[in-house]
């Protein structure tokens, strides 16, 4: 069963470093996704990205954050100035239609960032 | 009031047991919707998708009521590896923004 992969499972950064969450999504799907779970929060909605551009961000994607399709497989996540606050998993879900369509959104297994 | 609100739980089942879990958003807009189980350090999978119809898939039935903006789940004859906990999920905005319930947890003991 094709899957979603994320690298690295794991993320260890210094504080105010830049960091880069990559993902390759399934391979015949048009819609991406970046959410993040802080530890025993729920699983936040960070952005949607659609035909090389975002289709909706959440209040907590500001500046600090930015997303890139630079190829034709990947799919990754930029965070500046990492801040204490934003460790936590982050997922990467892709679908093949948007969920308006009825379209389930398979998600990757996660990349852990601690930041130090 | 929260988007998409779940009863935490935890809710403590024999084996065998029926077991529903309700969840309630408060954006008409909301387009589509869909139950995920997630354990520990996990991601998210997904269980289901919730038709206006209602459906079924083996031991698990979901039901949408949009008038009152509500969506259930009920797992019948629990099995030890149903322990998780169930995320409600709702898309709005034409699918490109999904919202996530905290999630109910379950314990289903032998």
């Amino acid at each position: 069963e094709p899957e979603v992969t994320q690298t690295p499972s794991h993320q260890v950064t210094q504080m105010g470093q830049e960091v880069i969450l990559r993902c390759v999504p399934i391979s015949n799907h048009l819609y991406f996704y970046w959410y993040r779970q802080i530890l025993g929060q729920k699983v936040e909605f960070l952005v949607s990205f659609y035909n090389n551009e975002i289709s909706e961000k959440s209040e907590i994607f500001d500046d600090q954050f930015s997303v890139e399709r630079p190829d034709g497989s990947n799919f990754t996540l930029k965070i500046r100035s990492t801040k204490l606050e934003d460790s936590a998993m982050y997922f990467c879900a892709s679908s093949e239609a948007a969920g308006g369509f009825s379209q389930p959104q398979h998600f990757g297994d996660g990349t852990r960032l601690s930041i130090l | 009031r929260k988007e998409v609100e779940q009863d935490p739980g935890p809710f403590n089942v024999p084996e065998g047991a029926t077991v529903a879990f309700n969840c309630t958003y408060s954006n008409s807009a909301s387009q589509s919707f869909f139950w995920y189980r997630q354990d520990c350090r996990k991601e998210p999978k997904l269980l289901m998708s919730v038709y206006s119809s209602g459906n079924e898939d083996g031991r698990f039935t979901a039901q949408l009521n949009r008038a009152s903006q509500y969506i259930s789940l009920l797992i019948r004859d629990s099995k030890l590896s149903d322990s998780a906990t169930y995320l409600c999920v709702v898309n709005i905005a034409g699918g490109f923004k999904t919202i996530f319930g905290a999630g109910t947890r379950l314990f289903v003991k032998a």
